[in-house]
């Protein structure tokens, strides 16, 4: 079954990048997904990548993938107070079950 | 833009009552998924509907039901509510020509005391 996996904690100081990493088991994943998720509120879809691209940049954000080691990263430049939130890594199998599976997620804490 | 509507925001319930959440997707999204977050834990996959039919179940236990109506909205009835279903229930919505794209909504807080 599909297993993914990301570190529970990350701190930063304001201005530095920040990089969450995430692994995952499921070598059929199509799309793999960064969700933010703020204290009390929802899921919020921040970038994803299709799974034969190795990386994706949007804005402040850049998300690469090794495919082969089935990682997963995002990095966060001149990282805000206000990117302090819980970051959801996700897969989601095109041929398969149409629903996303969700890592354990990563508390990212920024530093003034 | 409009986005994933749930309601309500927040609900207490006492044990062994009934609880019924509504999801109201994005407009023109056929495809309404529920998960389930338990504190400190990760969304887990309950249920989905595409156009009004059950696409997909996940661990959603047997008291608990969801259908997905004409208008695309759908209802999640939980009933003989444990202590243990206190969480946080999303739902998120996709279209089909983009459905590996869920945009979720809020959430609704339940606790059951």
């Amino acid at each position: 079954g599909e297993d993914v996996e990301q570190s529970l904690f990350l701190s930063v100081r304001e201005g530095d990048s920040s990089v969450i990493n995430c692994t995952y088991t499921d070598s059929s994943s199509t799309y793999l997904y960064w969700y933010k998720q703020e204290p009390g509120a929802g899921l919020q879809l921040l970038t994803y990548i299709f799974s034969n691209m190795d990386m994706k940049q949007d804005q402040r954000l850049t998300v690469l993938l090794n495919k082969k080691d089935k990682h997963l990263s995002l990095r966060i430049a001149d990282t805000q107070t206000g990117d302090s939130a819980i970051y959801f890594c996700a897969e989601w199998e095109e041929t398969g079950a149409n629903n996303l599976f969700f890592g354990t997620g990563t508390r990212l804490t920024v530093i003034p | 833009a409009a986005g994933v509507i749930q309601s309500p925001r927040h609900l207490i319930k006492e044990k062994r009552e009934t609880a019924t959440l509504k999801c109201y997707p994005i407009p023109r999204h056929d495809t309404v998924y529920w998960y389930q977050q338990g504190p400190g834990q990760d969304p887990q996959f309950l249920i989905s509907f595409y156009e009004k039919m059950q696409s997909d179940k996940g661990s959603i236990p047997d008291r608990f039901s969801a259908q997905q109506f004409s208008d695309y909205h759908s209802e999640l009835n939980m009933s003989s509510l444990e202590l243990g279903d206190s969480a946080l229930y999303f739902c998120a919505s996709s279209s089909t020509d983009q459905s590996f794209k869920a945009f979720f909504g809020q959430g609704t807080r339940l606790t059951v005391v």
